[in-house]
């Protein structure tokens, strides 16, 4: 079965400093994987995603992700956190069984920025 | 594009009533529609996967009595919580996938349910 594992339920930083989130997940078959990000109240964004190919990924607003199969890791990072990068950060695996349509989302993970 | 809408955005309904909160493609037919529910400070919890014109699948544990969905056209689906309960107060979010991406899927911006 697939799941996904985010070290670090809460994470603080400060404006200006690297951001890095953890996500590691479990899949007998290549998987996709998925960052999306949670502002308070609202749905998930999508902030990047890797399916084939490259394994350094680049999304929206300055983020990253590697996708590195012998670690079975996929952590997304930000060179410079802003204080409006503050919200909840969820990590997504999709593989079979349930087919390249399942989502199966980590616990989260909430970011704090402070000045 | 690939904009997902939910409606209401937040509902109040006493014990013993049923609500329904509905979940729109915008911009594009919706293949699949996912349906999660979310606790507080949780994660998101698929609840069902539904295929327009076909009866949903419910995740193991999700009561498919107590929570009716209906995907009747492209654009549509429906999650209707019969005789609601304080326990089912919670944030429900739906999602859609297309035929041209059926892997990627787009979130709506959810619907809080509050049962008294």
């Amino acid at each position: 079965a697939q799941s996904v594992t985010q070290l670090g339920s809460h994470v603080s930083v400060s404006e200006g400093a690297l951001v890095l989130l953890r996500c590691n997940y479990s899949s007998s078959v290549p998987p996709y994987l998925f960052w999306y990000v949670q502002y308070p109240n609202q749905g998930l964004q999508l902030l990047l995603k890797y399916t084939t190919g490259a394994t350094l990924v680049k999304g929206i607003n300055g983020f990253e992700a590697e996708f590195k199969k012998s670690e079975t890791s996929f952590h997304l990072t930000k060179p410079s956190a802003h204080m409006s990068d503050a919200a909840e950060y969820f990590c997504a695996v999709q593989s079979p069984p349930g087919g390249y349509n399942k989502l199966i989302f980590g616990a989260g993970t909430r970011l704090a920025v402070h000045p | 594009g690939a904009v997902v809408s939910q409606h209401p955005s937040w509902v109040i309904c006493k014990s013993g009533t049923s609500v329904k909160i509905e979940c729109r493609s915008l911009d594009f037919q919706a293949t699949t529609m996912f349906w999660y529910r979310q606790f507080p400070k949780k994660s998101l919890m698929l609840m069902a996967t539904s295929n327009e014109g076909s009866k949903a699948t419910y995740e193991q544990g999700v009561e498919k009595d107590k929570f009716l969905i209906n995907h009747a056209s492209l654009t549509l689906s429906t999650l209707t919580v019969t005789s609601a309960h304080p326990e089912d107060s919670s944030f429900y979010i739906c999602s859609a996938s297309g035929p041209t991406n059926p892997y990627e899927q787009y979130f709506g911006p959810g619907t809080r349910l509050t049962v008294t």
